[in-house]
């Protein structure tokens, strides 16, 4: 089963906009992760933040992590063409062994 | 290119027939996870293993599911008797060790079942 719920299932904004993205999820977590999928491809690990982090930046990408309303949101700043990608949060239902994906948001940035 | 292989990078097969894919990890890394990943939806975690164990296996792993990693390198999923809504890509993903590493992605094996 999937954990992770990510909100909006799909972002079209142009080139040089901030996109947001927002993963909800539903059991006490370790830590909480992002992942990007290019077309056909594999995930691509992004960033992790731990439950006891409220906040990481990791160059143009910034995560919040909220424990206490269950949520984490992933900032792009400064979008490029290159971003467009399905984005996905992964988290680990407190379990340490297995990461749960949500179904992701698909971010398309517009030259 | 994240290190992490799989192979085929296609498969399509018939009904009832058996396949089986191939992941090779990366090498250090101790974990290996299988995920299955259909259209528009994010990957769904099936088995696991720790080295040469298998630590945890999904509900969704049916009994026509096996995998395997013999001794803790290489690792395959085999289905047997595939039916059509076993069509998905299959995805490897391997990591240094529990979740609180990051896990390096193959590029998939894309199973179409006709």
């Amino acid at each position: 089963s999937q954990q992770g719920e990510e909100d909006p299932q799909a972002l079209s904004i142009q080139e040089g906009e901030n996109a947001t993205m927002n993963c909800s999820y539903k059991t006490s977590i370790n830590n909480l992760q992002w992942y990007r999928q290019n077309s056909g491809r594999g995930l691509v690990h992004l960033i992790l933040i731990r439950s006891n982090e409220r906040e990481k930046h990791s160059g143009r990408l910034r995560v919040t992590l909220d424990t206490s309303k269950k949520s984490s949101s992933l900032l792009i700043t400064a979008s490029r063409a290159a971003d467009t990608a399905s984005y996905f949060c992964a988290t680990d239902e407190y379990n340490n062994n297995d990461m749960r994906f949500g179904a992701g948001t698909r971010l398309t940035v517009k030259p | 290119d994240t290190g992490v292989s799989q192979d085929p990078r296609h498969k399509i097969t018939k009904r009832g027939q058996n396949v089986t894919f191939r992941c090779d990890p990366i090498s250090e890394h101790n974990r290996l996870y299988w995920y299955r990943q259909t259209l528009g939806q994010g990957p769904e975690f099936l088995t696991y293993f720790q080295n040469e164990a298998q630590l945890e296996k999904s509900r969704l792993l049916s009994d026509r599911f096996s995998a395997e990693r013999p001794k803790g390198s290489f690792s395959t999923l085999e289905i047997q008797r595939t039916e059509q809504g076993d069509s998905a890509m299959y995805l490897c993903a391997s990591s240094k060790g529990p979740s609180t590493y990051e896990q390096y992605f193959g590029p998939g094996t894309r199973l179409t079942v006709t």
